[in-house]
């Protein structure tokens, strides 16, 4: 998954408790996603971006905030933590519209 | 939003055997892509199909975007040990935004020796 870096790996915290999910690609890529993965749920959309300083709600965007500030980072905050955010979030990135994402290896949070 | 429907959800199979898995969707899909997901790792991108009937090996795998737009199988041959793992599809329609790209559930197969 070279190309799309996710920090941190891991994350404990309390309810209430704010952070940011990094994402960060080198590779020039216009496109950006965020996805939360849950068990038997597949990957669901929380916000995505079509370049820098556009950003959009996916299907599941509430409790999340992002910004698009370079096409080089698309980070996703969490204002308020609640447990139903315990999950593994990705980011996915891509050059174009018509080509596949390639994503970062995760982020694997959870709320207590 | 679309659905898709992946099946089996898991497979236990023999090392040698050969696989078969697919994505089902009331609704058609422009590109199909199939992904595999490591314990641990984000999906990796395994084939894309474009076109309808298209048939795309990548090794040991084949899939095949079908005729009415609206299913993909991906079948490993001869599994082995490192073919363990969580199979993805996804059917992407037209436009390619972000919201118009659907995943299903995931095949979870487990190769035994």
């Amino acid at each position: 998954n070279a190309g799309v870096t996710q920090t941190p790996k891991f994350q404990v915290l309390k309810t209430g408790q704010s952070m940011t999910l990094q994402c960060a690609q080198d590779m020039n890529h216009e496109y950006m996603s965020w996805y939360r993965q849950d068990p038997g749920m597949g990957l669901r959309l929380i916000h995505y971006s079509v370049g820098a300083g556009i950003t959009d709600q996916g299907e599941v965007p509430n409790g999340y905030n992002v910004s698009r500030s370079t096409t080089e980072d698309f980070p996703l905050r969490l204002l308020s933590a609640a447990p139903s955010q315990t999950s593994v979030y990705f980011c996915a990135s891509k050059l174009t519209a018509n080509q596949p994402q390639h994503f970062g290896d995760g982020t694997r949070l959870s709320i207590l | 939003g679309q659905q898709l429907n992946q099946s089996p959800q898991s497979m236990f199979i023999q090392e040698g055997e050969d696989v078969s898995m697919n994505c089902t969707s009331s609704s058609i899909f422009n590109t199909w892509l199939w992904y595999k997901q490591d314990p641990g790792e984000g999906p990796v991108l395994l084939i894309a199909l474009y076109k309808a009937g298209e048939l795309t090996s990548n090794g040991r795998l084949t899939a095949q975007f079908g005729i009415t737009r609206k299913d993909s199988f991906l079948n490993i041959s001869a599994s082995i040990p490192s073919d363990v793992g969580i199979y993805f599809c996804a059917g992407q329609l037209r436009g390619g935004s972000a919201r118009q790209l659907t995943f299903g559930s995931g095949t979870q197969l487990t190769v035994l020796p």
